[in-house]
């Protein structure tokens, strides 16, 4: 079965700093990788997708995620936090074996310090 | 260009009362689902549609109905309303294809008290 796991679900950094969200998923088959954004009242937005070919993705607002086959991982990263990134995120999977469906993590909550 | 669009945004229901969630979608898509997401609990899948007519079971369908007449549309509907299902509840939508990222709907916060 597939499934995703979020370590730490609350994040902090400050103003200018990496941004490091981790994202480890379970699949036995060839996953795809999805990185969502939640900001506060709002629904969610994809950031990012991996699906095929190049394991660096590169998504919206600066963020970036490697697919990490033999580490079964899928970490978000920005160089320099700005204020604007505080907000709630979400890894999710799906496969050809899930139909469909997506697998997400719990989220990690992400504080950004000025 | 409207995308997902939920009714209402905001609800409080008294136990046992009925209700039903309205979801629309204007991008054509063939894949519907409703989420909800609970504090620290992620997104959790209710039930999903993958065409006007089918419908079907996701992780927690209990207390929850659903169907699906037109691609558009894919409400939701609450029987018998428990404290348990409060929550908010997102739909979303996909294209066909298995790469094809969700598209959200902004959510009903619905309370049970």
């Amino acid at each position: 079965a597939q499934s995703v796991t979020q370590l730490g679900s609350h994040v902090s950094v400050s103003e200018g700093a990496l941004v490091l969200l981790r994202c480890n998923y379970s699949s036995s088959v060839p996953p795809y990788l999805f990185w969502y954004v939640q900001y506060p009242n709002q629904g969610l937005q994809l950031l990012l997708k991996y699906t095929t070919g190049a394991t660096l993705v590169k998504g919206i607002n600066g963020f970036e995620a490697e697919f990490k086959k033999s580490e079964t991982s899928f970490h978000l990263t920005k160089p320099s936090a700005h204020m604007s990134d505080a907000a709630e995120y979400f890894c999710a999977v799906s496969d050809k074996d899930t139909g469909n469906q997506f697998y997400f993590g719990t989220g990690t909550s992400l504080t950004v310090i000025p | 260009n409207a995308g997902v669009t939920q009714t209402p945004k905001f609800r409080i229901l008294k136990i046992g009362q009925s209700m039903t969630l309205q979801c629309t979608q204007d991008m054509n898509h063939n894949y519907m689902y409703w989420y909800r997401q609970d504090p620290g609990m992620g997104l959790k899948l209710i039930y999903y549609s993958v065409g006007a007519g089918i419908t079907d079971k996701g992780e927690v369908p209990n207390g929850y109905n659903v169907s699906r007449s037109t691609t558009e549309d894919f409400p939701l509907r609450l029987e018998l309303a428990a404290p348990s299902q409060t929550s908010v509840y997102f739909c979303a939508s996909s294209r066909q294809e298995y790469n094809s990222p969700l598209h959200f709907g902004n959510g009903t916060r619905l309370t049970v008290t």
